[in-house]
């Protein structure tokens, strides 16, 4: 069973300009996080989607926005980046349960200069 | 507001030895924990859970303690091997106020280093 693919794996911005991760979960997950990992903050929680419907956000201004497609593969897009937007965004999946486990992608990580 | 905290940046032990992981949360919604170990380069992977009706759970070298009045959770690894060497997540979830579902709330990590 293939986990969860995240891409691109590494890319480099300007700031000012807009990028666009993808993530596609695990085969018959419908659940979707994104998570932002940087450097003495842990993995914080940006936004939850199931079956196409964003379900919960986290503290993030607006110009971090997400979707999810019908096949469950999600997007999330970041625009105007900014320095600190520099970080490893992490996207998972979750089958039908009723705890928090998630599976959890490589990673795309994020370079603003 | 930092409402699951891993007081501890950083832990070294040698090979062959008992790892502690603490965590400590403030939330008493939190119904279920979770521990993640990543490796550079790769995202967190899920190790051992726990939930708030037990006070222990193991599996193998780990074990995952529980004290809810306390609102304190630890990690224990036993025998500690250099190929643990990694940052170990706590992680919390809770319902969503209105939902079903969950939503995980994370430590910062503690890097633990296992010397040969």
């Amino acid at each position: 069973k293939a986990g969860v693919t995240q891409t691109p794996r590494y890319l480099i911005k300007t700031r000012g300009q807009q990028v666009t991760l993808s993530c596609s979960p695990i085969s018959g997950h419908r659940s979707v996080s994104w998570y932002q990992q940087t450097p003495g903050q842990g993995l914080q929680f940006l936004f939850e989607y199931f079956s196409e419907t964003q379900r919960n956000k986290g503290n993030f201004p607006g110009r971090f926005s997400g979707r999810q497609f019908s096949n469950s593969r999600s997007e999330m897009n970041v625009s105007t980046l900014e320095l600190g937007d520099s970080a490893l965004y992490l996207c998972a999946s979750r089958g039908q349960t009723n705890t928090g486990e998630l599976f959890f992608g490589e990673g795309s990580r994020l370079t603003v200069l | 507001d930092q409402q699951v905290k891993q007081n501890s940046p950083s832990l070294s032990v040698q090979e062959g030895r008992i790892s502690i992981l603490n965590c400590d949360y403030t939330n008493s919604m939190f119904d279920y924990f979770l521990w993640y170990k990543k490796y550079p380069a790769e995202g967190p992977t899920f190790l051992i859970s726990i939930s708030s009706i037990k006070d222990k759970n193991e599996d193998g070298r780990f074990t995952v303690f529980l004290n809810k009045s306390a609102k304190h959770l630890s990690l224990h690894i036993v025998p500690s091997q250099p190929g643990d060497s990694a940052v170990y997540f706590c992680a919390a979830s809770a319902k969503y106020s209105g939902g079903s579902n969950y939503k995980l709330t994370f430590g910062k990590g503690t890097l633990l280093t296992v010397n040969p």
